[in-house]
C-alpha cells in the first residue's frame, strides 16, 4: 500500500531531552517536507527537501534539524525541544514538489 | 509572500449544498490545493485548480478565479462523513530561497454537517 508512515503517533517528553521523529514514503517521491499544525494557524512548513541530500529552510525552521540521506526518509530532529514546541506534527511527500501532496498520519507532540 | 483567507467555520444540514470560500493574495500564482482533514487525521488531497473555471469531482467541485484571486469548494449532497475542515492551499509562481513551488496553507474552514 502507498503510505507515508510517521512514528511516534503520540509523544510526551520534556524540555531538552532530544528526540527524532520518523517519516519514511514508500511511492519514490522525490519530495518530502515537515509541517507543523496549531489551532489558529493552520499548517506551517518546517523544512523541506527535494530530493536525497537537498533540505533547506521553511517557514518556521527554528530549533529544528532535517536529514535525507535516502530518498525515502526524512526524519525531524528536535535537538533541545522547548514548551513552544507542543504542537501535531505531519510529514508530507510528493512525486514532485508542484503535486499533490500524501500525508503521514501525525505525531502529537507533547513538551513539559 | 501570501495571504490565505477562508472562513473559520460553517454549519450546514445533511443533504444540503455548501460553499467554502477561499480568497488569496500573492505575487504570482501557479495553483490552487483543497484538502479535506478530518479531526486527529491527516490533510487528504480533494482538487487542484490551476486554470479559471470549474473542476467537478463527484459531489465535490472547485472553481478558480485567477483575476479575482478567489476559490471555492462546493459540497453537494451533504453527508455527516463530510464534518471536517478544509484546507486551501496557494502555490506561488516564483519559488522560494531553496527552490521549492509548496504551497502555503490558508487556516482551514471546519465545516459541520447537521442531521
Amino acid at each position: 500500500e502507498a503510505q507515508v508512515t510517521q512514528n511516534p503517533r503520540y509523544l510526551i517528553t520534556v524540555t531538552g531531552k532530544k528526540l527524532t521523529v520518523t517519516c519514511s514514503q514508500n511511492m519514490n517521491h522525490e519530495y518530502m517536507s515537515w509541517y507543523r499544525q496549531d489551532p489558529g494557524l493552520g499548517l506551517r512548513q518546517i523544512y523541506y527537501s527535494m530530493n536525497v541530500e537537498v533540505t533547506d529552510k521553511g517557514d518556521v525552521p527554528e530549533g529544528y534539524k532535517v536529514s535525507r540521506k535516502e530518498k525515502r526518509n526524512f526524519p525531524l530532529i528536535l535537538e533541545s525541544p522547548s514548551p513552544n514546541q507542543t504542537s501535531l506534527y505531519f510529514c508530507a511527500s510528493s512525486f514532485r514538489q508542484d503535486e499533490k501532496l500524501f500525508f503521514g498520519s501525525g505525531t502529537q507532540l507533547s513538551v513539559l | 509572500g501570501q495571504n490565505i483567507d477562508q472562513p473559520t467555520e460553517m454549519t450546514a444540514t445533511e443533504g444540503a449544498i455548501v460553499q467554502i470560500n477561499c480568497t488569496y493574495q500573492t505575487s504570482g500564482f501557479n495553483g490552487l490545493f483543497w484538502y479535506q482533514q478530518h479531526a486527529g487525521e491527516a490533510p487528504t488531497f480533494l482538487s487542484y485548480n490551476v486554470l479559471d473555471g470549474l473542476e467537478e469531482k463527484g459531489r465535490f467541485s472547485s472553481f478558480l478565479s485567477r483575476s479575482k484571486g478567489y476559490s471555492y469548494l462546493l459540497l453537494k449532497e451533504l453527508q455527516m462523513k463530510d464534518s471536517a475542515s478544509y484546507l486551501c492551499a496557494v502555490r506561488d509562481a516564483r519559488p522560494a530561497s531553496g527552490g521549492s513551488y509548496i504551497p502555503t496553507f490558508g487556516r482551514g474552514t471546519s465545516l459541520i454537517v447537521h442531521p
